[in-house]
């Protein structure tokens, strides 16, 4: 069955500093992955995806398919970062629906 | 993309009770999938709502206890059943968009006392 790994619950930085949030995924086929992000009080949206390879409010992700990660960059972090970020992949094939990962907490310290 | 509207965002329940929680999409959609977020863990999928035919499940969930209805294609409900302090979560409802990615609605936060 295809997983979703984001070790860290809490990822704790200072504004400016780089930011790496990762994300592992174990699936025998070619998956799509996505980041999405909710703000507080907000709902989720989607931050990127690796298809489409864009940078997002300085984001960026490479899939990696021999390492099976897709982390989440930033190489500066700003107060507004601060937000839960999930990791998902989505199946080339069958089940269309996302699976997501535990999610990860940024916090940007000032 | 798509704008989903979802309701009610909260409510407090006897145990015992059930609840429906409605989407509404602005557009037709093919996928509608429902989700359950539980405190502090990620969102684990329950089931597939499909237009014309019952939904598909997820192991782990039944239908008796999240029945689940979907009458076109831009609309469905999600019940939860004979609710128990258990099944206190956030449920959120998701669609894919035109462009491929998914829309999710801002989520029903239930507790059930």
């Amino acid at each position: 069955a295809q997983r979703v790994t984001q070790p860290e619950k809490l990822l704790s930085v200072f504004k400016g500093a780089p930011v790496e949030l990762k994300c592992n995924y174990s699936y025998s086929g070619s998956p799509e992955l996505f980041w999405y992000v909710q703000y507080s009080r907000q709902r989720l949206q989607l931050l990127l995806r690796h298809i489409s390879r864009e940078s997002i409010k300085g984001f960026t992700a490479d899939l990696n398919k021999g390492e099976t990660s897709f982390h989440l960059k930033k190489p500066f972090a700003q107060e507004e970062d601060s937000a839960m970020y999930y990791c998902a992949l989505r199946m080339d094939m069958g089940r269309r629906a996302l699976t997501f990962g535990s999610g990860t907490r940024l916090q940007v310290q000032p | 993309s798509a704008v989903i509207s979802q309701k009610p965002s909260r409510d407090i329940c006897q145990r015992g009770t059930s609840l429906t929680i409605q989407c509404q999409v602005d557009s037709q959609v093919t996928m509608m999938f429902w989700y359950r977020q539980q405190p502090g863990q990620s969102l684990t999928l329950i089931a597939t709502a499909n237009q014309g035919s019952e939904a598909t499940y997820e192991s782990g969930f039944v239908i008796d206890k999240f029945p689940i209805s979907r009458p076109n294609l831009t609309f469905s409900t999600l019940t939860v059943s004979n609710m128990s302090p258990e099944d206190s979560s956030i449920y959120l409802c998701s669609v894919t968009g035109t462009e491929d990615g998914y829309t999710f609605g801002s989520g029903t936060r239930l507790t059930v006392v």
